[in-house]
């Protein structure tokens, strides 16, 4: 069974850095895209990018480059999304989804989401 | 980027009902969207991409289809777990847009 397992939630001061994590099974990691989608509280769906755990290419949203980091650790099947600074304006549910292109490169499996909170 | 539109944005139905939702394309997208459900506190779940295939284990009474810039996802009886947020996505063209959603409640 596919599962991609995320970190828990998190609860940062505006400046502090943060990375959360996404730990895949169940398929061969390198193979597939993995990719990050914020959801605000109260609001709808928002693509950020997506990582091929392969060699690590990334494609981030031009709404989000800068932003965040995405990286791969090919060894623990593990991805993450990383924030150097974050703001009070990145509190969201952060889901990680696998992107199959089996499947017109719709997100198939998803995480279970992190929640993460940005205050002072 | 590609705008996505959704309408209704929400609709109140009952048990059996038949439910359409509509998702309109700001360009020609081909068959490059797709359909998620996704229910309070809990991750989006594929429901149908491309634009009329069903992902393994959904019901058969959701259906989707169209092409180019307007698509319709449809719930042939409505049943008590259909209760959700339903979002439709585009993957036509790099960023991979999301419609605002359409809530579905009783």
């Amino acid at each position: 069974e596919v599962q991609l397992l995320q970190s828990g939630a998190e609860l940062k001061k505006p400046g502090e850095s943060l990375k959360i994590s996404c730990k895949c099974s169940g398929y061969r990691f390198p193979n597939d895209w993995i990719g990050w989608v914020r959801q605000m509280p109260g609001k709808g769906l928002e693509w950020m990018g997506i990582i091929y755990p392969g060699d690590s290419e990334t494609r981030y949203s031009p709404s989000f480059e800068g932003q965040v980091t995405m990286s791969v650790d090919k060894s623990i099947n593990t991805a993450y999304l990383h924030w150097s600074r974050l703001k009070a304006s990145d509190t969201a549910m952060y889901y990680c989804a696998r992107r199959t292109s089996a499947a017109a490169s719709a997100f198939d499996v998803w995480g279970q989401g992190t929640l993460v909170t940005v205050s002072s | 980027d590609i705008q996505m539109t959704q309408s209704p944005s929400s609709l109140s139905a009952s048990v059996g009902d038949r439910v359409t939702i509509t998702c309109r394309a700001s360009q020609s997208i081909g068959n490059y969207l797709n359909w998620y459900q996704q229910k309070p506190g809990k991750a989006p779940k594929l429901l149908i991409y491309a634009p009329s295939t069903l992902q393994s284990g959904v019901p058969s009474r959701f259906s989707g289809r169209g092409s180019g810039t307007e698509f319709t996802l449809t719930i042939s009886s409505l049943q008590p777990d259909d209760f959700a947020t339903y979002y439709c996505q585009q993957t036509h063209r790099s960023p991979p847009t999301f419609g605002p959603g359409t809530k579905v409640d009783i």
